[in-house]
């Protein structure tokens, strides 16, 4: 079945720090991709998104390219802050069937003023 | 736009009584997911529904879990009897016609002792 691998956190960064989460997809046919960012205490929150191969996702400095070649979704950022601190999730959605999202197990990012 | 309202926040029970969760989706949305977060793990689907139809209900416990989907807006998700490894976040999500998002609910935090 379809299914989705991220780097075991934590990730622990100095402020300004380049960061990078990896993530690697297993699917049937061509899903969308996803990064989804949960804060202390809150739901998941939508972070980028992607529908097709070569797509790019971005959203506040964070960037996502769909890789169909490598089947693969890695999260960037040039440059992180503080704020960052959380626990990111990538996640995919078969385009078709039932479009359930499927989620990796999270990484947990911890960002050292 | 008002998002995904869950009820209650937190839950605290003992082993072998019943709970109850409720989720009213945003408005509009057909597709309605439930999701159970263990601590330190990436969301796994419970159940899905379009409209008040099921539409994948494979990873529910059904010997104990039960939900549903009235009049295709809210939903209810009851767990009966409890056991301790049902302690958990439990997250609903929406979403529309097209499905390129699930909009996410802040979840309810069960804790059985």
């Amino acid at each position: 079945g379809d299914s989705v691998t991220q780097m075991e956190g934590p990730v622990t960064l100095s402020e300004e720090a380049f960061l990078t989460i990896n993530c690697t997809y297993t699917a049937t046919g061509y899903p969308s991709l996803f990064w989804y960012v949960q804060y202390p205490g809150e739901g998941l929150q939508l972070l980028l998104k992607a529908t097709k191969a070569d797509d790019k996702g971005s959203n506040k400095g964070f960037e996502a390219t769909y890789r169909k070649e490598t089947t693969s979704f890695h999260l960037e950022k040039g440059s992180v802050q503080v704020s960052d601190s959380a626990v990111y999730f990538c996640a995919l959605s078969s385009t078709s069937g039932t479009y359930k999202y499927i989620f990796g197990t999270g990484t947990r990012l911890k960002v050292l003023a | 736009e008002a998002g995904v309202a869950q009820s209650p926040r937190y839950k605290i029970i003992e082993k072998r009584q019943s709970v109850a969760f409720w989720c009213n989706p945003i408005s509009g949305h057909a597709t309605l997911y439930w999701y159970q977060q263990i601590l330190g793990q990436g969301p796994k689907l419970l159940i899905q529904f379009q409209n008040n139809g099921v539409v994948d209900d494979s990873q529910l416990p059904k010997d104990r879990f039960s939900a549903e989907r009235l009049k295709g807006v809210d939903s209810t998700l009851k767990i009966q009897p409890a056991k301790l490894e049902d302690s958990a976040v439990y997250l609903c999500a929406s979403s529309d016609y097209s499905n390129t998002e699930a909009f996410f609910g802040q979840g309810t935090r069960l804790t059985v002792v």
